[in-house]
């Protein structure tokens, strides 16, 4: 019954690489997030959908490509993975009505750029 | 740009006593948020703050948000082992921003 899920959790690969990771929420939400968090904890929007609509694209390089096939599920893409890349990758959705737009996460992507 | 800024940064707590973080933004805003995230995990929602003056309790945890002096806080009633984690304050403008997190630790 896990509320937002993410896919890989772990995500090891070298420089210049293509991966991907996969977010799905089964809360019936309408907008979901992606968030990158550094090493120092900080966590920065990068990306929101709602109802499959980009509304917030944030100063993210090109390299990072956000795809919404559905509500429930939004996909990160990130080509040519550099270094700097490496940190903890979270999903998050959250319902539009207001008094209940708290953001609930996933578990994280913790990616490692070697 | 809204910007969220909390303190302390780093908070050694004594267990039995109580304490506060802070939780200072930019900009107008009626929505503020405070999570939990223990290391190694996600992030977990303690409170929604939806109005001047709001005050929720869960425990030993309070948050109240005083929208004109733009600030909330997060109170701490006899520490525990158990809080010890990260916390986080977030504001909602146009999009959720975080503050760069207490990181708490409950010592006997």
């Amino acid at each position: 019954d896990t509320a937002v899920s993410q896919t890989p959790k772990y995500l090891v690969t070298q420089m210049g690489n293509d991966k991907s990771i996969k977010c799905e929420q089964n809360l019936g939400h309408d907008t979901m997030y992606w968030y990158k968090q550094d090493s120092k904890k900080f966590l920065k929007i990068m990306f929101s959908y709602n109802n499959k609509e980009l509304i917030i694209n944030e100063t993210v390089p090109n390299r990072f490509s956000p795809k919404s096939p559905d509500k429930a599920h939004l996909n990160l893409h990130i080509n040519s993975l550099e270094l700097g890349d490496s940190a903890v990758y979270f999903c998050a959705s959250s319902h539009p009505q207001r008094g209940l737009e708290t953001q609930y996460f996933g578990p994280g992507t913790r990616l490692l750029v070697l | 740009e809204l910007k969220v800024e909390q303190n302390p940064l780093f908070l050694s707590m004594q267990e039995g006593k109580n304490y506060t973080i802070y939780c200072n933004y930019s900009t107008t805003s009626d929505r503020l948020y405070w999570y939990r995230q223990d290391p190694g995990k996600s992030l977990e929602s303690l409170f929604v703050l939806l109005s001047n003056g709001a005050v929720k309790q869960e425990g030993r945890l309070m948050a109240s948000l005083d929208t004109k002096a733009r600030l909330s806080t997060l109170h701490i009633t006899a520490a525990v082992h158990d809080l010890s984690a990260t916390y986080f304050c977030a504001v909602d403008g146009d999009k959720l921003s975080f503050g760069a997190g207490t990181t708490v630790t409950v010592r006997a």
